[in-house]
Parts: C-alpha cells; structure tokens; sequence
C-alpha cells in the first residue's frame, strides 16, 4: 500500500520567516495530495490540496509544489505569524479525491513560530 | 451551512466492552470516512462509505465496523475493546469522495 513519509517532524522558525515541510510518497498511482492543519484540540482543516496534472499551487502565503517524478510534494508557508503555529499533516490518495480510496497521512510536522 | 458533526464527544469505557460513535456529514456530501488519530500511529484510514455501501477498507481487524444510512449518516461501532482502541476517531465527509474532505471534531474514546 501507499506509505508517507513526512519531514522534519518538529520545525520551529522566526515569526517573518519562511517555512518548508515535505512529504515523499511511493505509489506511483497517487494523483492527489491535500494538506491539513491541526490545532491543539481542534479537527484537521484542509489548508491546500493538489492534483497530479498541476505542479504548484498557491493561494495567498500557502503554496503546494509536486514533483511527479520524484514523488515528493512540499508545503511552503511564507511570513509566518503566530496563528500558524500547528501540526501540518501531508497526505496523498489514488482517488483525486480524499473520501473513497482513503487518505494516506504523513507523521505529521508540528511548526512552532518564535516570536 | 452545518459542518460535520460527531457524537459523543467523549467515551470512557472499559475493557471487552462494545460502543458505537455517530457521524452526521455536510448536508449533500453522500461519502463518509473513518480515521483513528494516535500519538503513535498518526492518522489511520478504517473505512469509507457512500451510499449505504462501504467501498473501501483499512487495515483494521474486523472488531471495527460501520454502516452508512439513507440519510448519509454514519455509525462506526467497535466491538470488545482493547487498551489499544483508545484514541481520537475522526470521520470526514465530502460530496462522492472526490475532492476536498471536511473533517468532525472526532469522538475520544478511553478504553479502561
């Protein structure tokens, strides 16, 4: 089956700085690739995802890149504040979608912004 | 519009026993999935379910089971529990389990 590895497990940067989480896959049939966030006590929230056509996408300070060859994915987080301190977790599944071939989840990366 | 609901919150039961979790999905999402969150092992897949059918499974002994409603609501039932089951169960919906997936703020279960 599908394995995720996720790296690194704990990041800590400056508040103002950039972050990068990454994710390596081994199915080559995986053709989807969300993100989620996870606060202390709170449900996963689905931040980005990405599709095995396109290789990045951004929407504001979040980008996802993809690189089909290698099977690895990466989270990019620019100026990072406070609120985005979190456990990211990376995923991948065959079914463009999360829901019917189920989500394959990385260990997770808890980010810890330092003010 | 309501987003995924899971009852109980919480669970405390003990060892040998059954218990039962409910899941009502984003109203129109017809597929329904089931994951455990451990410290250890992170989150796990169990199952999936779209229109009363359960399409794909985890690797999970079949102590875990679920069924899905006309309604699309969902029940995940685990049967003689062990210290081991304990664990936050969340499920996720989303229209036909193609494209995003909303997560419920999970049940907890203790099993003593």
């Amino acid at each position: 089956g599908e394995n995720v590895e996720q790296h690194p497990s704990t990041l800590s940067v400056q508040e103002g700085d950039s972050a990068v989480i990454k994710c390596t896959y081994s199915d080559s049939a995986s053709n989807y690739f969300p993100w989620y966030k996870q606060e202390l006590g709170k449900r996963p929230q689905l931040i980005i995802d990405i599709r095995s056509n396109v290789g990045e996408k951004k929407d504001q300070r979040i980008a996802v890149t993809l690189n089909k060859t290698a099977k690895h994915f990466s989270l990019h987080i620019t100026e990072t504040q406070p609120e985005d301190s979190a456990v990211y977790f990376c995923a991948a599944s065959k079914g463009s979608g999360g829901g019917a071939d189920g989500l394959t989840f990385g260990k997770g990366t808890h980010l810890i912004i330092q003010p | 519009k309501a987003g995924v609901t899971q009852t109980p919150r919480y669970l405390i039961k003990t060892r040998g026993q059954q218990v039962t979790l409910s899941c009502s999905p984003i109203s129109g999402h017809r597929s329904v999935s089931w994951y455990q969150q451990t410290p250890g092992q992170g989150l796990q897949f169990l199952f999936e379910y779209f229109s009363e059918t359960q399409r794909n499974k985890g690797n999970f002994p079949g102590r875990f089971s679920g069924r899905q409603f006309s309604n699309s609501r969902s029940e995940m039932n685990v049967s003689t529990l062990e210290l081991g089951d304990s664990a936050l169960y969340l499920c996720a919906s989303s229209y036909e389990g193609r494209g995003e997936m909303y997560f419920g703020a999970g049940t907890r279960l203790s099993v003593l």
